[in-house]
């Protein structure tokens, strides 16, 4: 996986409850994102980050937030779960520069109940 | 929204056979790309097509570009048990080069 974790990789919580989910690569790749992949949906973009503390919206950001103090880390943070926000979710990187191919973590799936 | 519709959601065929799927767009595209996820794992990227390409191959994978048409097919010749999967095409505009739309993905399961 490109040398891209993701955690925790699976985790249940309460409805209300503040949610964070941690990717970290190895790659030193500029740009990283979360995205949420549903039945019926596919995998839709949350947020993304072109650099240490620049961020930007996705097509789903409302109910997301996000933080990257670090290069190597980005944090998705739920502020107060909900049960439509149960899904897998989708950590991916690519270095820019020309390149476009992105490259995928293994996923955390999220149950709210 | 989704820039992306892949056709058919589901396919089915016997090993040996090639496998057809096909990605249609909305708007002007930079690049598009195919990728392959496993169950239960993350996406794998496969092949990217730059929008003034028409054709492009790697290994048993051709994909086509139609920008008139604003559509795309992945063909995998000669499918292996191992090729089940499910396949989603992404473009990404010209604008927001660096962000990708993703289609729902087709559903191929190769039967041996």
């Amino acid at each position: 996986d490109a040398g891209i974790t993701q955690s925790p990789r699976h985790k249940v919580t309460e409805t209300g409850t503040p949610v964070t989910l941690r990717c970290h690569q190895t790659e030193n790749h500029r740009y990283m994102y979360w995205y949420r992949q549903d039945p019926g949906h596919g995998l839709r973009l949350i947020h993304y980050s072109y650099g240490v503390k620049d961020t930007d919206k996705g097509e789903v950001s409302d109910g997301y937030s996000v933080s990257r103090s670090k290069t190597e880390d980005f944090l998705l943070t739920l502020e107060s779960a909900t049960s439509s926000q149960t899904s897998v979710y989708f950590c991916a990187i690519t270095s820019g520069q020309g390149a476009y191919e992105q490259y995928f973590g293994p996923g955390t799936r999220l149950t709210v109940t | 929204s989704q820039q992306g519709e892949e056709d058919p959601q589901a396919l089915s065929i016997q090993e040996g056979e090639n496998a057809t799927m096909n990605c249609s767009y909305k708007t002007s595209i930079n690049n598009l790309q195919w990728y392959r996820q496993n169950s239960g794992r993350g996406l794998v990227h496969l092949i990217l097509i730059r929008s003034n390409e028409r054709e492009k191959h790697s290994g048993r994978l051709r994909v086509t570009l139609d920008t008139s048409k604003k559509s795309s097919s992945l063909l995998i010749t000669a499918s292996r048990a191992a090729d089940t999967a499910s396949y989603f095409c992404a473009t990404d505009s010209i604008q927001g080069a660096q962000k990708l739309v993703f289609g729902q993905g087709t559903r191929l399961t190769i039967n041996p």
